[in-house]
């Protein structure tokens, strides 16, 4: 069972917007802001997209966008684009003895 | 342009050793921390382990700690980690991961290598 829970599964049609939840506890996500989000497409490494909760690494589009609320983490893609398809990964700094956590992950379907 | 790429996996008893090597190129390796990252077949992802630039500060998860070991040669851009004790349960995709410098986050992967622990 992974540290941070995501739903396994979500879905949406061309240029609707979709998001993603990561839970966690106050000793990863709801301490800090070091929440991050990953694409990975089948057969590829994965690919930063947020990073510290809410920023987009140089040349991810700004249809990516992160927040957080508590012990809950959030990723929205707006106008989802068929190549959005793929799996994404929530991640957070622990204060336990690991240093990192992930999430399950969650397969974006774009209909 | 940041490049790292990962060798020395295969496929090795329960029981046995690997040692994985991460070659950087594109940025100044000794700067950064690095991570170990591995994702199961058809599995998320898993942290394994992360150095800081100097090894000064090393950490494991807790499903590795005892069995393996990182470390980093700065002057040859090279990570490694040593795998000793092998079970059937290691058998992963092995990324080597810069690490951004104010945060745990990983911002550029390697494309991984396929470790199989398997009789």
């Amino acid at each position: 069972q992974s540290a941070l829970t995501q739903p396994a599964s979500v879905s949406g049609s061309p240029g609707q917007s979709i998001t993603i939840s990561c839970t966690g506890t106050s000793s990863d996500v709801g301490g800090y802001n070091y929440v991050s989000w990953y694409q990975q497409h089948p057969g590829k490494a994965p690919k930063l997209m947020i990073y510290d909760v809410s920023n987009r690494p140089s040349g991810v589009s700004n249809r990516f966008s992160g927040s957080k609320s508590g012990n809950t983490a959030s990723l929205t893609i707006s106008g989802l684009q068929a190549e959005d398809e793929a799996d994404y990964y929530c991640s957070s700094y622990t204060s336990s003895s690991t240093l990192e956590v992930f999430g399950g992950g969650t397969k974006l379907t774009v209909l | 342009e940041v490049q790292l790429v990962e060798s020395g996996g295969g496929l090795v008893k329960p029981g046995g050793s690997l040692r994985l090597s991460c070659a950087a190129s594109g940025f100044t390796f000794s700067s950064y921390s690095m991570n170990w990252v591995r994702q199961a077949p058809g599995k998320g992802l898993e942290w394994v382990s992360s150095i800081s630039s100097s090894s000064s500060y090393i950490y494991y998860a807790d499903s590795v700690k005892g069995r393996f070991t990182i470390s980093r040669d700065n002057a040859k851009n090279s990570l490694y980690l040593q795998m000793n004790s092998l079970r059937a349960e290691d058998t992963a995709v092995y990324y080597c991961a810069r690490q951004m410098p104010t945060t745990v986050t990983s911002d550029y992967w390697g494309q991984g290598t396929l470790v199989t622990v398997s009789s």
